[in-house]
């Protein structure tokens, strides 16, 4: 059975960087379609931008492009995002969310992570 | 971008009873349509995928239906554990690229 287990909780100051890691543990980083989502307190669900290791393709939403870099890691399964220029409006839990690639680059958001609350303040 | 609006923001049901939500995309997604559940301090749960298809180990009482640009999400018969928020998505083909509604608020 796939699980999400994300790194822990981070506390930034304004206009450092975040990295947050997702490890695809009981499956394989390389077959799957990971996403990032995030979810500011008391708000709805935006999605950042996702992955798939196995075609080696990264896309993102338009409002993150240039900010964000989505990374995996085959040999530890694991999937990465780091975020730039970080400001108190990135106050948020990220979650990793992904499945099984289908149909040569499709996936479902199957399975979730646990979430990862980055608090940005100076 | 494909904006996708969802509606009520709240809706009050009693147990028992039969909630319908909705969900409206910008333009055409024909099947590619999802609906998830997030109860408080927890991450979202896939609930339907391809617009009507449950996902694994999701109860008969959650049904979903639409395509193009109209879609529903039906939950007969409300049991206790179903008050709680639920967002719709939306994915794109290629590359893929996903975006929510806002949510609907399930309250008792």
């Amino acid at each position: 059975q796939v699980q999400l287990v994300q790194s822990g909780a981070e506390v930034k100051k304004p206009g450092s960087s975040v990295k947050v890691s997702c490890k695809v543990s009981g499956g394989n980083v390389k077959n799957y379609g990971l996403s990032w989502v995030r979810q500011a307190p008391g708000q709805g669900l935006e999605w950042m931008g996702g992955i798939m290791a196995a075609l080696r393709a990264a896309n993102y939403a338009q409002k993150f492009q240039g900010r964000v870099t989505i990374t995996a890691d085959e040999s530890t399964s694991t999937g990465f995002i780091e975020v730039n220029r970080l400001s108190s409006e990135d106050t948020a839990v990220y979650y990793c969310a992904g499945g099984s690639l289908y149909s040569g680059g499709k996936y479902h958001f199957d399975h979730w992570g646990q979430g990862a609350l980055v608090f940005v303040s100076s | 971008e494909i904006v996708m609006t969802q509606s009520p923001a709240t809706l009050s049901v009693s147990p028992g009873e039969r909630a319908t939500l909705s969900c409206r995309a910008s333009q055409n997604i024909n099947f590619n349509l999802a609906w998830f559940q997030q109860k408080p301090g927890q991450a979202p749960r896939l609930l339907i995928h391809g617009a009507s298809t449950r996902a694994t180990g999701i109860p008969a009482r959650f049904s979903g239906s639409g395509s193009g640009t109209e879609f529903t999400l039906t939950i007969s018969s409300l049991q206790s554990e179903d008050f709680a928020v639920y967002y719709c998505q939306q994915f794109n083909n290629w590359p893929p690229a996903f975006s929510f509604g806002q949510g609907t608020k399930l309250e008792i």
